[in-house]
């Protein structure tokens, strides 16, 4: 199974301020298709995931574009900028990519 | 507005079989893969199983391959989690989403104690 490591687990931010999140991969996410199934999720305190960037750089619909993904083969990071409270949870990684789909460990988003 | 609505969950005993239903509405189900994914008690995200759009072909990892299917019904817009043999470590709450993920259900939590 593709590992995914996700870094780091606790992220520390001041509300305003700007956050990086990665994502590595055990083995490339380009697919046979030539696309990179690899996709970012937040989780609020008590709530769902939801989706907020597709395929690497895409952001889903309604997601604000403080939000930014980037990379790609192995290694990925998403840039959160002018933070503000409601983007507080836990972020996920996933690769769909390869089978079984696997998701990072999570990065807990809080405040500083 | 896509909705995902689980029910179903609930307390089971070690060994024994629950089955979890997933009503969709919003949006064409016969059109789309589904999925669920799990998530234990403060822990991180699992995929369980994937369907395509006629049932035809399913997908599971190892730790249910066996144990659990995933089956739908375009007819009546609901997928469905058959779980057998459960274990302590199927503790979780179990999400219905539709392919990409892009949209989750609400969550039904499935507790596996004697």
């Amino acid at each position: 199974d593709v590992v995914m490591t996700q870094t780091p687990v606790s992220l520390p931010v001041s509300l305003g301020g700007q956050a990086s999140i990665s994502c590595r991969s055990s083995q490339s996410l380009v697919h046979s298709n030539g696309n990179t199934y690899l996709h970012w999720y937040l989780q609020k305190p008590g709530q769902s995931p939801q989706l907020l960037i597709y395929r690497v750089s895409n952001r889903f619909s309604g997601v604000p574009d403080r939000f930014s993904g980037s990379g790609s083969g192995t290694d990925f990071t998403l840039k959160i900028s002018r933070v503000e409270p409601e983007d507080l949870g836990d972020y996920y990684c996933l690769q769909s990519t390869h089978f079984p789909n696997t998701f990072g460990a999570g990065t807990k988003l809080e405040l500083k | 507005e896509v909705q995902l609505v689980e029910s179903g969950g609930g307390l089971v005993q070690p060994g024994r079989s629950l089955k979890l239903s997933c009503a969709a509405s919003g949006f064409t189900f016969s059109n789309y893969y589904m999925a669920w994914v799990r998530q234990a008690p403060k822990k991180g995200l699992e995929w369980v199983a994937t369907i395509s759009t006629s049932g035809s072909r399913t997908y599971y990892p190892d730790s249910v391959k066996g144990r659990f299917t995933i089956s739908r019904d375009n007819a009546k817009s609901s997928l469905y989690l058959q779980m057998n043999s459960l274990k302590s470590e199927d503790t979780a709450t179990y999400y219905c989403a539709r392919e990409g993920p892009d949209y989750w259900g609400q969550g039904v939590m499935v507790t596996v104690s004697s």
